[in-house]
């Protein structure tokens, strides 16, 4: 089955810097990429996705890239503010309809001031 | 995106009881997954929940444990039979709505069991 790791397991920036957290996967029949926040308390949020047939994609401080040869994609985030701290998640999956996803181990993101 | 809704969002019982957990979608969704989320890790999938028919489960999950219901396309209930303190988790309800992957999750139950 799937394997996904996740890198760094916590991350300390400053305010204003930019975070990039990254992930690899086992199954290269993998084509759908999601990266997802959670707050404390909370579930996790759909952030941003990309599937295979990009190499990036853009939704404005947040960008993700994949490298389908290397297996491997990375989220960033620009301009990191307070609120951006946060566990994220990266997640991969294959097929349409049978929807499985495979997550990462979590990325403990802490934007300090 | 759907918006899900948990019920109970906590609960603390004890062991050898067991707790149903429910899950409700504003619309009607093709996929309804639960997964699991223990202490500080990742989430794990239990199972997927087929309107009409049995879940389907994945490997370590069994349904004398964790039986599913899903008796229509809005809503489905997990059940965490037998609990043990091991049992202690975030059990968290997603829905796919339109058949593109895209997964949204409802808030979660946290469960702990003394």
């Amino acid at each position: 089955g799937e394997n996904v790791e996740q890198h760094p397991s916590t991350l300390s920036v400053q305010e204003g810097d930019s975070a990039v957290i990254k992930c690899t996967y086992s199954d290269s029949a993998s084509n759908y990429f999601p990266w997802y926040k959670q707050e404390l308390g909370k579930g996790p949020q759909l952030i941003i996705d990309i599937r295979s047939n990009v190499g990036e994609k853009k939704d404005q401080r947040i960008a993700v890239t994949l490298n389908k040869t290397a297996k491997h994609f990375s989220l960033h985030i620009t301009e990191t503010q307070p609120e951006d701290s946060a566990v994220y998640f990266c997640a991969a999956s294959f097929g349409h309809f049978l929807s499985k996803l495979t997550f990462g181990t979590g990325t403990r993101l802490q934007v300090t001031l | 995106s759907a918006v899900i809704s948990q019920k109970p969002s906590r609960d603390i019982c004890q062991r050898g009881t067991s707790l149903t957990i429910q899950c409700q979608v504003d619309s009607q969704v093709t996929m309804m997954f639960w997964y699991r989320q223990q202490p500080g890790q990742s989430l794990t999938l239990i199972a997927t929940a087929n309107q009409g028919s049995e879940a389907t489960y994945e490997s370590g999950f069994v349904i004398d444990k964790f039986p599913i219901s899903r008796p229509n396309l809005t809503f489905s209930t997990l059940t965490v039979s037998n609990m043990s303190p091991e049992d202690s988790s975030i059990y968290l309800c997603s829905v796919e709505a339109a058949g593109d992957n895209e997964q949204f999750f409802g808030p979660g139950t946290r469960l702990t069991v003394l």
